[in-house]
């Protein structure tokens, strides 16, 4: 199956802080999106992109296919930004998991 | 966005027991659902695809006997731990498909089996 891997696997970020997040994956895909589990294990969609780049508030997002990786950048960190963010994949029916990046911020 | 509600949050049972988890498409039909299991610390492990009106298809190594899959109708799919050990206790989140690309997930069931 797909690899799907995550870097930095944990970070901490003091609040105000801008931070990115990078999802490498082994295989051509043509669908992607990133999610944030928080502390009590809700998992929220942030972005469905599976090429180009993508911004929602504090939060953005570039895919770029043809090289296989993904990253997630967020600014201006708040403490409620933290959690795990996972990057999934969708190949043939399935969706893969990344391995996630672990965020603390702290105040 | 779409919302997908698992119930129950929260479920300690005896070992020996069985336990069933519910998880709804709640403004949205859903033809396919996901079953994941996540240990702590760690990504969601997929369990198996529940299909609506057919048999689900299970991962290479999760016992389609101890987990049961029922996806009866398109807002609806129940999944029971049969014989449920102390190994067994995990945290199990559902998803549900809309088109072909985006999942919405439910909250989450916490497992604890005594």
């Amino acid at each position: 199956g797909i690899q799907v891997e995550q870097s930095p696997p944990d970070l901490i970020l003091q609040e105000g802080a801008n931070s990115t997040l990078r999802c490498n994956f082994s295989d051509s895909v043509n669908n992607l999106q990133w999610f944030h589990q928080n502390p009590w294990g809700q998992l929220i969609n942030l972005f469905y992109i599976p090429s180009g780049t993508k911004q929602n508030g504090r939060l953005s997002a570039t895919t770029v296919a043809t090289e296989r990786y993904s990253l997630l950048y967020i600014s201006s960190s708040q403490t409620t930004d933290s959690g795990v963010y996972f990057c999934a994949i969708r190949s043939g029916n399935q969706f893969y998991f990344g391995t996630g990046t672990s965020l603390t911020v702290i105040p | 966005g779409a919302v997908v509600s698992q119930h129950p949050s929260w479920v300690i049972c005896k070992s020996g027991t069985s336990v069933k988890i519910e998880c709804r498409s709640l403004d949205f039909q859903a033809t396919t659902m996901f079953w994941y299991r996540q240990f702590p610390k760690q990504s969601l492990m997929l369990m198996a695809t529940s299909n609506e009106g057919s048999k689900a298809t299970y991962e290479q190594g999760v016992e389609k006997d101890k987990f049961l899959i029922n996806h009866a109708s398109l807002t609806l799919s129940t999944l029971t731990v049969t014989s449920a050990h102390p190994e067994d206790s995990s945290f199990y989140i559902c998803s549900a498909r809309i088109g072909k690309n985006i999942q919405y997930f439910g909250a989450g069931t916490r497992l604890s089996v005594l």
